[in-house]
């Protein structure tokens, strides 16, 4: 069974700055990876498929990269409404598990 | 525009059944494997099980395996989750998700609802 985890688990920036988000898979999951972004009170959205590709409507400031166990989203210059949790989720093998997510905070 | 509304959820008493279900509309069905995810209140997210368009593939999560069954009706663009022997520790709100099948062959949760939550207590 593949075991997702997520670095850091808080991460505490300002508006404008960077953020970089790492998953690690415990085995390959050939670049089938996905990225979720969640704010409270609110569905999980899409962000990233297939490790690197954004999903439909999703602003290019958002990036992610990596392949076979280690991945990396990557969000330029933080707007006010991205501070939520990140999820990466592998969809290479079943039983698909999500990561612990990663909150971006206001520092 | 994609809509998946679900309903269904509520309290119910350990060992007891529940069926939820989600009306879809804004695309075509029967192009989409259907999924169901859930996330305990404060935890994170758990995929729950999937469906094939045509209803003939189907795969859970080991903890509800021969508890829960999932099933489609594509002539009403629904899709549903029977949920048997239930437990305290499924207790959560469950969002149905639609599949977006990428063109490398992954399989993503492009379009979710706003879930139901059900609630496992005596």
């Amino acid at each position: 069974e593949i075991v997702l985890t997520q670095s850091p688990a808080t991460l505490s920036l300002s508006p404008g700055e960077r953020a970089t988000l790492s998953c690690r898979a415990s085995q390959s999951v050939n670049n089938y990876l996905a990225w979720y972004q969640q704010k409270p009170g609110q569905a999980p959205r899409l962000l990233i498929y297939d490790a690197s590709n954004r999903a439909t409507g999703i602003p290019a400031r958002f990036t992610g990269s990596g392949s076979g166990t280690d991945f990396t989203l990557t969000i330029s210059s933080l707007e006010p409404e991205d501070f939520a949790v990140y999820y990466c989720h592998q969809r290479s093998m079943w039983p698909l598990p999500f990561g612990p997510g990663t909150k971006v905070d206001i520092k | 525009e994609v809509q998946l509304v679900e309903s269904g959820g509520g309290l119910v008493q350990p060992g007891g059944s529940l069926r939820l279900s989600c009306a879809a509309s804004g695309f075509t069905f029967t192009n989409h494997w259907m999924t169901w995810v859930r996330q305990a209140p404060g935890k994170g997210l758990e995929w729950v099980a999937n469906m094939h368009p045509d209803g003939g593939v189907k795969s859970y999560l080991d903890s509800v395996k021969g508890r829960f069954t999932i099933s489609r009706d594509n002539a009403k663009n629904s899709l549903y989750l029977q949920m048997d022997s239930l437990r305290a520790e499924d207790t959560a709100r469950y969002y149905c998700v639609r599949e977006y099948h990428s063109t490398s062959g992954g399989h993503y949760g492009d379009s979710w609802g706003q879930g139901t939550l059900v609630t496992v207590s005596s």
